[in-house]
C-alpha cells in the first residue's frame, strides 16, 4: 500500500463545473495537509494546507480532512481552463519534519 | 514576492560526468529541501537542512549524491557519476522552521543524461 493515494486520472470536468480530488494516507499521525498544483514542466506550487478536520475555502478552493478516515480532498468550484494541471496531495509525517506526496491527479477543463 | 532560485534550470549531461545544481532559498528561510521527481510521479524528498545541518538524508544515494549548505543559506547538490536512471526534476524547496510551515518550491533544474 502505498503512503499517499491518488487517482491518477486525468479527471475531465467542463468549465464552470465542480473538480472533486481525493487522496488518502496511511501516517495516522500526520497533522498537517497541503495540496499543490503543478503545471506540465514547471514546479510545485501551494495552492491550501489544511491542519483540522471539516473544511477550508479560499477562494474558488476547498479542502476537506478527515482525520479518523485518513482522507483529505480537494474541490475546485467554477473550474476554469486554467486549473487544468496535476495536483498533489501531501501529508506531513507524524514526526513533523517530512512531506509524502502523492502521485498526483492530472485536471483537465475542458472549455 | 520573494523566491526560491535554482540554476542551472537545464542540464544535459552525459552518463559517468559530474554535474551540481544551486539553490538560494527564501531569505530567512532556516530549512532546505531537495527533491527528486519522476516524471509522472510525486516529488520525493532526498535530504533535508536545518540551518547548515542535515536532518534527514535517507534516502539521497549517498554512493553518488552529495548535498551541502555551508553557511546555511544556500545550498548545493552534487551527483558524481551521473548514470541514466538520474533523468529527472530536480526540486529545491524551502520552509521558514522545520516542521507545520509550508514549503515552497523552486524553478527546479531539469536533467537529462544521455
Amino acid at each position: 500500500q502505498k503512503e499517499v493515494e491518488q487517482n491518477s486520472g486525468p479527471l475531465s470536468v467542463p468549465e464552470g463545473a465542480i473538480a472533486s480530488l481525493n487522496c488518502t494516507y496511511s501516517d495516522r499521525g500526520s497533522q498537517s495537509f497541503f495540496w499543490y498544483r503543478q503545471y506540465s514542466g514547471k514546479s510545485p506550487e501551494l495552492i491550501m494546507s489544511i491542519y483540522s478536520n471539516g473544511d477550508k475555502e479560499d477562494g474558488r478552493f476547498t479542502a476537506q480532512l478527515n482525520k479518523a478516515s485518513q482522507y483529505v480532498s480537494l474541490l475546485i468550484r467554477d473550474s476554469q481552463p486554467s486549473d487544468s494541471a496535476t495536483y498533489l496531495c501531501a501529508p506531513l509525517g507524524a514526526a513533523g519534519n517530512k512531506l509524502t506526496f502523492g502521485g498526483g491527479t492530472r485536471v483537465l477543463v475542458k472549455p | 514576492e520573494a523566491e526560491v532560485a535554482q540554476s542551472p534550470r537545464y542540464k544535459i549531461t552525459e552518463k559517468s560526468q559530474a554535474v551540481a545544481f544551486w539553490c538560494d532559498p527564501i531569505s530567512g528561510h532556516a530549512t532546505l529541501y531537495w527533491y527528486r521527481q519522476i516524471l509522472g510521479q510525486g516529488p520525493e524528498l532526498l535530504v533535508q537542512f536545518q540551518d547548515e545541518s542535515v536532518v534527514d538524508d535517507s534516502q539521497l544515494p549517498k554512493d553518488r549524491f552529495s548535498a551541502e549548505r555551508l553557511k546555511g543559506v544556500d545550498s548545493t547538490l552534487k551527483i558524481q557519476p551521473a548514470e541514466l536512471g538520474d533523468s529527472a526534476m530536480y526540486l529545491c524547496a524551502s520552509s521558514s522552521r522545520q516542521g507545520e510551515d509550508e514549503q515552497y518550491f523552486g524553478p527546479g533544474t531539469r536533467l537529462t543524461v544521455t
